[in-house]
């Protein structure tokens, strides 16, 4: 069964210090496609970073960087130099088959940065 | 511009009531999803359309009926609302990817925040 799983219901992190959100997955498949949502407090989902399945190296963008461990089933989110503006429901989610290519998602993690 | 547009934004109805709440996007996706997010945030596909026909449906009551009259809009009817309907509502869409574990990102609309009383 496909599954996502985000064990840090919430974390705390301070200005400028780096934080890594947990995720790890679970699909029989090969091919397959790992996502991160930012959902602020006004609700709209974000879209952050995004991993395939056959990418050889670590998906970055700014200041986001997914540790993708295959052997492992995991994708951490890292967030480098954290910002207040970071404070948010973080989701790892997953592309769950190719035909509609629909999202499964972690339960989320809250992040709250304190100056 | 927006890409993903839902409206409306708040719908605030009694139970029994059927209502509906609309979804277009102009990003040219051929495909478009309903997902519910409850109230611990939990978020879930319900519907996935691709080029107006239907490729997942969750196991969602049949109350709940995804019309897609073009690729660019994905409405979703809600016949004799229950209390435990109240949750929010997003429409999303993507392209497929170009190959197979490639990037389809998904644009998600503003939500639309259903409250049953």
């Amino acid at each position: 069964a496909q599954k996502i799983t985000q064990t840090q219901p919430g974390m705390f992190v301070q200005e400028k210090e780096a934080v890594t959100l947990d995720c790890t997955y679970d699909t029989s498949d090969q091919s397959y496609g790992l996502f991160w949502y930012k959902q602020p407090s006004s609700g709209e989902m974000i879209f952050l970073i995004y991993q395939g399945s056959y990418d050889e190296q670590n998906a970055t963008e700014g200041r986001y960087s997914l540790n993708f461990q295959k052997a492992r089933k995991s994708a951490n989110l890292v967030i480098s130099a954290s910002q207040l503006g970071d404070s948010a429901m973080y989701f790892c989610a997953m592309r769950i088959n190719q035909a509609g290519t629909a999202l499964i998602f972690g339960k989320g993690t809250t992040l709250s940065v304190s100056s | 511009d927006t890409a993903v547009s839902q409206t409306p934004k708040y719908l605030v109805t009694q139970m029994g009531n059927d209502k509906s709440i609309k979804c277009e996007q102009n990003l040219g996706h051929d495909t478009m999803y309903w997902y519910k997010q409850d109230s611990k945030k939990f978020l879930k596909i319900m519907f996935s359309y691709n080029n107006k026909e239907l490729i997942i449906n969750e196991t969602v009551p049949n109350r709940f009926s995804p019309k897609s009259p073009d690729k660019a809009h994905l409405n979703l009817h809600i016949n004799s609302l229950e209390l435990g309907d109240s949750a929010v509502y997003f429409c999303a869409s993507s392209s497929l990817p170009r190959l197979a574990g490639g990037l389809s990102e998904q644009f998600f609309g503003p939500g639309t925040r259903l409250t049953v009383l």
